[in-house]
């Protein structure tokens, strides 16, 4: 089955770069996305990445898709103490034009110290 | 515009009972779906909805009903709650099926204890 694999925390400076990686298995996935969620808040869609894209840069964000190794990441520049939340990586197919079913991983807390 | 709203935001319920958490959007969305959330699991699919009339399963539907009557209101029903039931769940929308560029819209969210 489908498997989206991220590490738990990660934990940065204010100003400095924060890398928060993910892995998935599902080799037919279309788009990769990844979510922000602040406390007490649902999902935002921060970015998305098409797969035959190596890199996608928006703003402070850069997501760089390694297709061949199945790895994701997305690299916020400057963090900011605004930063902090759950980042979740997640991997879209459509199975039988069943619509945009989205696989999730288990979510990053991103904590960004003063 | 309010986007996706979802009520209740808490509920507790004892095992055995039932209850509908309601979910509804005003921006004319064709597909709705539920997720739950679980610690260090992220998000799972329960059902999703194409449109009016028309549902589906998703990853994990034990225990849990849909329907989708009209196009704004997609509901979820528990039968009889257990335990395992416990979670956060959020209700999204698309405007289509089929584009992956379509930002899912998610609710805020409804934290349910099932005692």
């Amino acid at each position: 089955g489908e498997d989206v694999e991220q590490s738990l925390f990660l934990s940065v400076r204010e100003g400095d770069s924060s890398v928060i990686n993910c892995t998935y298995t599902d080799s037919s996935s279309t788009y990769l996305y990844w979510y922000k969620q602040e406390p007490g808040a649902g999902l935002q869609l921060l970015t998305y990445i098409f797969s035959n894209m190596d890199m996608k840069q928006d703003q402070r964000l850069t997501v760089l898709l390694n297709k061949k190794d199945k790895h994701l990441s997305l690299r916020i520049a400057d963090t900011q103490t605004g930063d902090s939340a759950i980042y979740f990586c997640a991997e879209g197919r459509t199975p039988d034009n069943a619509g945009n079913m989205l696989t999730f991983g288990g979510g990053t807390r991103l904590m960004v110290k003063p | 515009n309010a986007g996706v709203t979802q009520t209740p935001k808490f509920q507790v319920l004892k095992t055995g009972q039932s209850m509908t958490l309601q979910c509804a959007q005003d921006m004319n969305h064709e597909y709705m779906s539920w997720y739950r959330q679980d610690p260090g699991m992220g998000l799972r699919l329960i059902h999703y909805s194409v449109g009016a009339g028309i549902t589906d399963q998703g990853e994990v539907p034990n225990g849990y009903n849909v329907s989708r009557s009209t196009t704004e209101d997609f509901p979820l029903r528990l039968l009889s709650a257990a335990p395992s039931q416990t979670s956060v769940y959020f209700c999204a929308s698309s405007y289509s099926t089929g584009d992956f560029t379509d930002t899912q819209y998610f609710g805020p969210g409804t934290r349910l204890t099932v005692l």
